[in-house]
């Protein structure tokens, strides 16, 4: 599982609360992503990360932000939770070797905002 | 801009049928294609990359340029094949994927 994990595995939360989610690597890889999974969307990117303090937005970054402060851990937050973000999120890394590496996923994180 | 789009959201077959999953990309320079697969609410695991051009679990993919396709087949399908596939693809510079809209794919008993 290329040592990835996320937390929390399941969240409910209510409109306008804030909400981070945490993404843990042990592999030492440069690059994390956090995507989100909707029926009829497949997989979209929302940010990633390309080394430590170093973030860039995706195609569906509006309403959330990211932190990376250090290699292994990734941040995923929502200022400010709205329905239309609910979803499951799923984290990714890679380039331990290279920018060409394969992507490896964590078990995702199902959000609920009521 | 780079899009993969896969037409079929759900493909039903029998087991041992054969199953072929479209995937067809939009890209102007020469992309690397993948399959990965998630099975019942598990992670996405990658299932094949073009470049390595091998034979995972019975399934093959070949990068067709001229049609701009990257369609994953197995000659006969299993019940543990039953699972949804994503085709991705990831352009000549830097690491992101553009993800097709999956396909849910089901193999009858």
């Amino acid at each position: 599982d290329a040592g990835i994990t996320q937390s929390p595995r399941h969240k409910v939360t209510e409109t306008g609360t804030p909400v981070t989610l945490r993404c843990h690597q042990t592999e030492n890889h440069r690059y994390m992503y956090w995507y989100r999974q909707d029926p009829g969307h497949g997989l979209r990117l929302i940010h990633y990360s390309y080394g430590v303090k170093d973030t860039d937005k995706g195609e569906v970054s509006d309403g959330y932000s990211v932190s990376r402060s250090k290699t292994e851990d990734f941040l995923l937050t929502l200022e400010s939770a709205t329905s239309s973000q609910t979803s499951v999120y799923f984290c990714a890394i890679s380039g331990l070797v290279s920018v060409t590496d394969t992507q490896y996923f964590g078990p995702g994180t199902r959000l609920t905002v009521l | 801009a780079q899009r993969v789009t896969q037409p079929e959201k759900l493909l039903s077959v029998f087991k041992g049928a054969p199953v072929e999953l479209k995937c067809n990309y939009s890209y102007s320079g020469s992309p690397e294609l993948f399959w990965y697969v998630q099975y019942s609410r598990q992670r996405l695991q990658l299932l094949l990359r073009h470049i390595s051009r091998e034979s995972i679990k019975g399934f093959t993919a070949d990068l067709n340029k001229g049609e701009t396709s990257f369609h994953l087949k197995k000659p006969f399908a299993q019940e543990e094949d039953s699972a949804m596939y994503y085709c991705a693809l990831k352009g000549t510079s830097g690491s992101r994927l553009t993800f097709g809209e999956g396909t849910q794919l089901t193999v009858n008993p």
